[in-house]
């Protein structure tokens, strides 16, 4: 167990639909990460969080968004979903805004249909 | 633009040989990662390499960094069929005071056979 935790390990879900993933970061750990992998565009980054802070952006579509709460926990919303969504979404934290401790989570794969 | 490039991304081997899998990247970078991944399963962290001519073992599993040629290697030794698996390298850059997110290369599926 690294310590991330993410929640649903698995989701199945409609296109045109709309999806929350979930972050519990390690503690003390204040940044956040999302990524992508999918057979397509391998692993990509999304979006980092950075103590409630957005702090850096990648690859996030438009119908795609994040938030960091102030308990540290993070989700990752997916809106009007496509087939081309599905994929294996991974969160990572590490203690600062510099990597330093870099840890992933199990991910959730979303499916869409 | 930091990118990141393997190769082989494909690689069948038999036990007991050596081989090495090489990381480029196009731009300097703050820091250099090694992960495995099985699959369906998370990245686990195998080498954080920080500085020119760092290098670091665990295991039949060496990795080094040369900054000047923007260059990573993770050599195996004496492979053994539990370390099938895919091995990514990935970036990092640091810019406007943090870290970006980290740069994939697209993995090195490594097959290893009895």
């Amino acid at each position: 167990d690294s310590g991330v935790t993410q929640t649903p390990k698995h989701l199945i879900t409609a296109t045109g639909q709309r999806v929350t993933l979930r972050c519990s970061p390690r503690s003390g750990d204040l940044s956040v990460y999302w990524y992508q992998q999918s057979l397509d565009q391998g692993l990509q980054f999304l979006i980092q969080y950075y103590n409630g802070e957005e702090r850096a952006k990648g690859n996030i579509l438009e119908r795609f968004s994040a938030q960091q709460f102030p308990d540290l926990h993070s989700e990752l919303n997916l809106s009007s979903l496509e087939l081309g969504d599905s994929a294996l979404y991974f969160c990572a934290s590490s203690v600062d805004g510099f990597g330093y401790g870099y840890t992933f989570g199990s991910g959730t794969r979303l499916t869409v249909v | 633009e930091l990118k990141v490039e393997q190769n082989p991304l494909f690689l069948s081997m038999q036990e007991g040989k050596n081989y090495t899998i090489y990381c480029n990247y196009s731009t300097t970078s703050d820091r250099l990662y090694w992960y495995r991944q099985d699959p369906g399963k998370s990245l686990e962290s195998l080498f954080v390499l920080l500085s020119n001519g760092a290098v670091k073992q665990e295991g039949r599993l060496m990795a080094s960094l040369d900054t000047k040629a923007r260059l990573s290697t993770l050599h195996i030794t004496a492979a053994v069929h539990d370390l099938s698996a895919t091995y990514f390298c990935a970036a990092l850059l640091y810019s406007g005071g943090g870290a970006d997110g980290l740069t994939f290369g697209k993995g090195t599926h490594l097959i290893i056979q009895p």
